[in-house]
């Protein structure tokens, strides 16, 4: 299994607070992506970043902001949670864009509630 | 307006009989397909890929047709196994740099012992 690991797993916040969701890897790869998993809709880009402090929007990036210090980590914040954010979150990494073939190594994701 | 399309949220099929599972494209830039299994609590994991320069990619027990002309693939398994029983997304990527995954909302299947 690739070494992925989302925190936290759950998570129940109020709208108007602001919410971090964090991405750890160990496969130093350099491609990073947080999704959004929703009824209807399957999973959906809200950004990627590709190596250090660069980073892109995605399909439903409004609302959210995203930060890549390091090569293992990739935060995703809510900067004012709002209900229409409530989701599971998954993070997902691979080597090439797109994992060049597709294949990403998705994480276990992060469920948010907003109340 | 979705490029990818899944119209059956669910499927059932007996165990040990053939399961065809479809998708639908509408972006004639997409050169790369496949399909993601995920189970409850867990994140979706690759399962199988095929190349617009193909139209048929087989292992083991899964088989992905692709009909380009009519934009259109299809997720064989046979025989079905009540382990199978899985949400399954459908996804494409474009030809160019960026390069990123396109998903489908996904088909739940449910095996029948």
């Amino acid at each position: 299994d690739a070494g992925i690991t989302q925190s936290p797993r759950h998570k129940v916040t109020e709208t108007g607070t602001p919410v971090t969701l964090r991405c750890h890897q160990t496969e130093n790869h350099r491609y990073m992506y947080w999704y959004r998993q929703d009824p209807g809709h399957g999973l959906r880009l809200i950004h990627y970043s590709y190596g250090v402090k660069d980073t892109d929007k995605g399909e439903v990036s409004d609302g959210y902001s995203v930060s890549r210090s390091k090569t293992e980590d990739f935060l995703l914040t809510l900067e004012s949670a709002t209900s229409s954010q409530t989701s599971v979150y998954f993070c997902a990494i691979s080597e090439s864009a797109g994992g060049n073939t597709g294949e990403l190594f998705f994480g276990e994701g992060s469920r948010l509630t907003v109340l | 307006d979705q490029q990818v399309k899944q119209n059956s949220p669910s499927l059932s099929v007996q165990e040990g009989r053939i399961s065809i599972l479809n998708c639908d494209y509408t972006n004639s830039m997409f050169d790369y397909f496949l399909w993601y299994k995920k189970y409850p609590a867990e994140g979706p994991t690759f399962l199988i890929s095929i190349s617009s320069i193909k139209d048929k990619n087989e292992d083991g027990r899964f088989t992905v047709f692709l009909n380009k002309s009519a934009k259109h693939l299809s997720l064989h398994i046979v025989p079905s196994q009540p382990g199978d029983s899985a949400v399954y997304f459908c996804a494409a990527i474009s030809s160019g740099s960026a390069r990123q995954l396109t998903f489908g909302s996904g088909t739940q299947l449910t095996v029948l012992p």
